[in-house]
């Protein structure tokens, strides 16, 4: 099943800040994300296993809530690099097999 | 030392003919994924394969689709017969085994495939 991610698109500049969300009906085992610029291949953000469990670097971090269904991406201060479109991917116990969601497009402007 | 490397890059094909992508994974890595991204669609796994078998092949569209993994070091995704619907950029993925779901995947640049 899909996850939903949301919003679709966000356009900001330099400097602002941005949260995307990715959101399961159902109890997930991990969340992986991934940041893709056009043209080019994904590349892996970070991972997330625990419910509860934030992580973070630079000025990315990410939260996968306690009951496991929803985990945020924030984006703090953004770079004209940030631009791309986001994707996360979950993982179901027992495979390795990952779901993506559609991707949120963000645009930085100077 | 070198990514995940794919060939061709570009693929421009007419319907019916067979198209053949190729992966070389990175070495060491011991799961190697097929994915395929389409603006409607996303990015969908196709099949993952762990330790050259493959082990979950059911996002594969149809028999037209086909792939294998002869050795640790290669593996292929034919198309045939290919179809215009099947034009869409194909990436191939590696990682390696360690916690569970909890390794990052290296994707490759991909193929772009247009079958006209």
């Amino acid at each position: 099943q899909q996850p939903v991610q949301s919003p679709q698109a966000v356009i900001l500049r330099e400097g602002e800040d941005a949260v995307i969300n990715c959101s399961s009906s159902k109890a997930l085992y991990s969340v992986h994300w991934y940041r893709q610029k056009h043209g080019e291949a994904p590349v892996f953000l970070m991972i997330l296993l625990k419910g509860g469990e934030q992580k973070g670097h630079d000025k990315i971090s990410a939260s996968f809530n306690e009951k496991k269904q929803q985990s945020s991406l924030y984006l703090t201060a953004s770079q004209l690099s940030y631009s791309g479109t986001y994707f996360c991917g979950t993982g179901r116990g027992g495979s390795e097999k990952l779901v993506f969601g559609k991707g949120m497009k963000l645009t930085v402007n100077p | 030392d070198a990514g995940v490397i794919q060939s061709p890059r570009h693929e421009v094909t007419e319907m019916g003919q067979e198209v053949t992508l190729r992966c070389k994974p990175i070495s060491g890595h011991d799961y190697l994924f097929w994915y395929r991204q389409t603006m409607m669609r996303g990015l969908e796994l196709l099949i993952y394969f762990n330790n050259n078998v493959p082990i979950d092949d059911s996002g594969m569209p149809e028999d037209r689709f086909s792939a294998k993994m002869p050795n640790a070091s290669f593996s292929t995704l034919k198309i045939q017969p290919s179809e215009p619907r099947d034009s869409a950029v194909y990436f191939c993925a590696s990682r390696t085994t360690g916690l569970a779901g909890g390794n990052e995947q290296f994707f490759g640049p991909g193929t772009r495939l247009t079958v006209l």
